[in-house]
Formats: C-alpha cells, sequence, structure tokens
C-alpha cells in the first residue's frame, strides 16, 4: 500500500507571494490533517478534512486554508506568505474514529522557505 | 484545550540500556487515545506505540512500551536495549477530536 505523498518536496517563495501545497492520502483514508512544524513551535495543528469537509481548525491565521477533494487528496494554500511561515508542511491521513484518531499516517513533508 | 506536555527537550542514553521519556497531558475528556511518535533526523514521522484511554493495560511493541497513569495524566515512553537508530526526535501526542503534540524530547542513543 503506497503512503502518504507530498509535493512538493522543497519550496522557495518570497514574501507576499502565495503558495499551495499539496497531499494524497493513504488509499481509503479519508481524514487528512495539516501540520505546520518548525523548531521555534513545534508541530501545531492547521487543520482537518474529512469528506471533502473540515472538520477541525487550529488557531492560525485566514491566510492559511485548505480544501479536500472527492478523490481524498488534500491542498493547502498560504497566501501573502510572510518570512515566518517557513516551516516544515506535514500532511497525515488516517481512518477517522468517533472519539479522535486511532492513528496518523505522515508524509516526508514539504519544506517552504520564505525570502 | 487539551495540552501535551513533555518536560526532556534532550537525553540521551548508551546503546543497550533503557531510557524513559516523560510525558503528561490535560484532558477533561474520559475516552480518547494517546501516541509515540518518532521523527529521525531528516526522515518521516512515524508511529512507535498507541493508547486507547479505556484500556487499563500498557501497550508493548517489541522494546518499546509504554507507562500509562489516567489519573494522573502521565504517559511516559519506556525504551529497552536501546539501539543507534532508535537516535530521533520523540513526539508524545493527544487525540479527542484532534490531534495535539509535545514540544518533543531528542533523543541520542551513544554506541
Amino acid at each position: 500500500k503506497a503512503g502518504v505523498t507530498q509535493t512538493p518536496r522543497y519550496l522557495i517563495k518570497t514574501r507576499g507571494q502565495q503558495v499551495t501545497l499539496s497531499c494524497s492520502p493513504i488509499s481509503g483514508h479519508r481524514s487528512v490533517s495539516w501540520y505546520q512544524q518548525t523548531p521555534g513551535q513545534g508541530l501545531q495543528f492547521l487543520f482537518e478534512y474529512f469528506s471533502e469537509t473540515q472538520r477541525n481548525k487550529g488557531n492560525f491565521p485566514g491566510r492559511f486554508s485548505g480544501r479536500q477533494f472527492s478523490n481524498s487528496r488534500s491542498e493547502m494554500n498560504v497566501s501573502t506568505l510572510e518570512l515566518g511561515d517557513s516551516a516544515l508542511y506535514l500532511c497525515a491521513s488516517s481512518f477517522r474514529l468517533a472519539g479522535g484518531f486511532n492513528e496518523q499516517f505522515f508524509g516526508p513533508g514539504t519544506r517552504l522557505t520564505v525570502l | 484545550a487539551q495540552t501535551v506536555t513533555q518536560s526532556q527537550p534532550e537525553m540521551s542514553v548508551q546503546e543497550a540500556e533503557t531510557v524513559t521519556l516523560s510525558c503528561t497531558y490535560d484532558t477533561s475528556e474520559n475516552n480518547y487515545y494517546l501516541f509515540w511518535y518518532k521523527q529521525p533526523p531528516s526522515r518521516q514521522m512515524i508511529l512507535v506505540i498507541r493508547q486507547e484511554a479505556y484500556k487499563q493495560q500498557n501497550a508493548t511493541e517489541n522494546r518499546f512500551s509504554v507507562n500509562f497513569q489516567k489519573a494522573a495524566k502521565s504517559f511516559s515512553l519506556k525504551i529497552s536495549d536501546s539501539q543507534l537508530g532508535d537516535t530521533a526526535m520523540y513526539f508524545c501526542a493527544f487525540s479527542y477530536n484532534d490531534m495535539r503534540f509535545g514540544a518533543g524530547t531528542r533523543l541520542t542513543v551513544k554506541p
């Protein structure tokens, strides 16, 4: 079974630009979550999509948005990039249970650098 | 809001010895999931071990075991017979509606 894939793996942008990251979950997984990982803030939850609907959202500004398609693939978009948006963006897919995640499978991440 | 605290930013252990990583969490929920994830240097995050809160028995996976103390809201990870390949960042995570991670413990296994 193929794992979670994320594209692109590396990205360099300049302040003010926007960026779109893509995530393909494991086949059969309908839940996709996005996380931002930085040395200073650790792993922070951005949002979760389940069956094309945003189910949960972390404490990030509206510049961070996402969507999920009918095949469960997900994209996240960051508009008006700031230097502080430089981070590793991780996508994770899962079977979604009523009381939480049974297990999340992580992709390799997209390393975003904002200059 | 649920929070997860890992009070040991860095730890080291000699190869073949045992090390315990600490994790505490705060929640008012009764049924939830707890996890330990491992992130080797420049590599993908992978699940080490999982514990369902309704299970009293501590989870074990080969050399990895947990000490789950629900009343104390404590969830520590014990690694026995440490190997060089165990060198990684270890994240404790709590799941109810979403997944919350601790800040991580950087573990170095020394030869």
